[in-house]
């Protein structure tokens, strides 16, 4: 089936710094990209839709220049978490909208655990 | 905000058949319901699908009630790796997670 690479699985930082996580779609184009987050024993909670050539599209609530979002190519979208604080650790997951044989539409990643200090 | 209400947890044993329900009251004619599951500290897997007809495939059953406003996940021959939060979906373009089934499969 389609895969959704994600990396890093885990990235622990200092507060301040920029982290950034890259999610690619291995065997299909993905036109578009989800991100969630999602904080310990919760849901995962939408952050925003990243489509390939334009802006982002983010939830209410999401900072958009918190949280850049990239996605310049068929099979790469990524997030930058500028300027990360303890409050943005997290478990952050990408997914990816493609279309398979068997019906499956939105694939996702293993997830990203940040930590920061 | 999430469209979908599931019970926040379920047990069952080892063996049997799990049965997952899941309310769609507001579920339009091309929204799909969907179903995916996480396991602990990993992205969730996709599980099955469907609009209106029921669904089998190699993991589960999907039963769609006829007015389309419920739906039941089986699991045929649940395993203890069947623990895990499961997620009843409906949407088409956009996935938006309620809190899900966390089932716990007993020994």
């Amino acid at each position: 089936g389609a895969v959704v690479s994600q990396h890093p699985s885990w990235v622990i930082c200092k507060s301040g710094t920029s982290v950034k996580i890259e999610c690619r779609s291995l065997d299909f184009q993905a036109t578009t990209m989800f991100w969630y987050r999602q904080f310990p024993k919760q849901s995962l909670m939408l952050m925003a839709t990243s489509n390939e050539g334009s802006k982002a599209t983010y939830e209410q609530g999401v900072e958009k220049d918190k949280f850049l979002i990239n996605h310049a190519s068929l099979t790469l979208s990524t997030l930058t978490v500028t300027s990360a604080h303890p409050e943005d650790s997290s478990f952050y997951i990408c997914s990816a909208s493609g279309w398979q044989g068997r019906g499956e539409k939105l694939f996702f990643g293993s997830g990203t655990q940040l930590s920061v200090l | 905000d999430a469209k979908t209400t599931q019970p926040p947890s379920m047990d069952c044993a080892e063996g049997r058949a799990a049965n997952l329900p899941c309310n769609h009251s507001t579920i339009s004619g091309n929204e799909y319901v969907y179903w995916y599951r996480q396991i602990h500290s990993q992205g969730p897997q996709y599980i099955i699908h469907g609009l209106k007809n029921n669904e089998t495939n190699e993991m589960a059953s999907l039963i769609i009630t006829e007015d389309r406003k419920s739906s039941t996940l089986i699991l045929p021959h649940a395993t203890l790796r069947d623990t895990a939060v499961y997620y009843c979906i409906q949407g088409d373009d956009k996935i938006i997670f309620g809190k899900g089934t966390r089932l716990h499969i007993l020994p």
